[in-house]
């Protein structure tokens, strides 16, 4: 079982719709997770950092369930320029090594 | 957050032939971290970088086909030797945010884009 798993999408959603997606990890013990946007053949941008008890941005909330070792982020009111790939990332040691998922595609479609 | 450069942006290179890729940052962190992207793929973490110690190689990482120098808290390089096509990739460094260690988030460099021949 890989240590982070993302369903790969790609997710299509109509412009100003809501799209929701999660990432499950395999360690109990991971402590900070977060969620990067990659646009296409560019860096990873962090997007948000998931806290315990959940955080919201704007239109992305960000949801953490410890119990199902997994987390969420949803979009709502979704835009055009929110087409891209999400990176959910969990710290795996002290060191704050990072594992990556794979990544979800979301294509916003007018 | 820091701002991250690296150097070359892009290159082609024959193989058999090595490649060192620069990673400055606008301040001084703690943790360097370089990790490879492979066409359609996720980024997977090559080593990480502390100054003044070796690096720590992830599993199935080497030091011999990707040494790596991190001279003082603001640089680092890799180095990608006797490179195969299979090396063709995106390399990028990322450092912790200076401010905000605690919560361990990585910021990235715009990476750089190797095609082996």
């Amino acid at each position: 079982r890989k240590e982070v798993e993302q369903d790969p999408g790609p997710f299509n959603v109509p412009e100003g719709a809501t799209v929701a997606f999660n990432c499950t990890y395999s360690n109990s013990a991971s402590q900070s997770f977060f969620w990067y946007r990659q646009d296409c053949r560019k860096e990873p941008k962090l997007l948000m950092s998931v806290y315990s008890s959940g955080n919201e941005d704007g239109r992305f909330t960000a949801q953490l369930n410890r119990a199902s070792q997994y987390i969420s982020l949803l979009i709502r009111d979704s835009k055009l320029s929110d087409s891209a790939t999400y990176l959910c990332a969990v710290v795996t040691d002290s060191w704050g090594k990072l594992q990556f998922g794979a990544g979800t595609q979301v294509v916003v479609t007018p | 957050s820091a701002v991250i450069s690296q150097k070359p942006s892009r290159d082609i290179c024959q193989r058999g032939t090595s490649l060192t890729i620069q990673c400055q940052v606008d301040s001084q962190v703690t943790m360097m971290f370089w990790y490879r992207q492979q066409p359609g793929q996720s980024l997977t973490l090559i080593a990480t970088a502390n100054q003044g110690s070796e690096a720590t190689y992830e599993s199935g990482f080497v030091i011999d086909k990707f040494p790596i120098s991190r001279p003082n808290l603001t640089f680092s390089t890799l180095t990608v030797s006797n490179m195969s096509p299979e090396d063709s990739s995106i390399y990028l460094c990322s450092v912790e945010d200076p401010l905000r260690t605690s919560y361990n988030e990585q910021f990235f460099g715009p990476g750089t884009r190797l095609t082996v021949l």
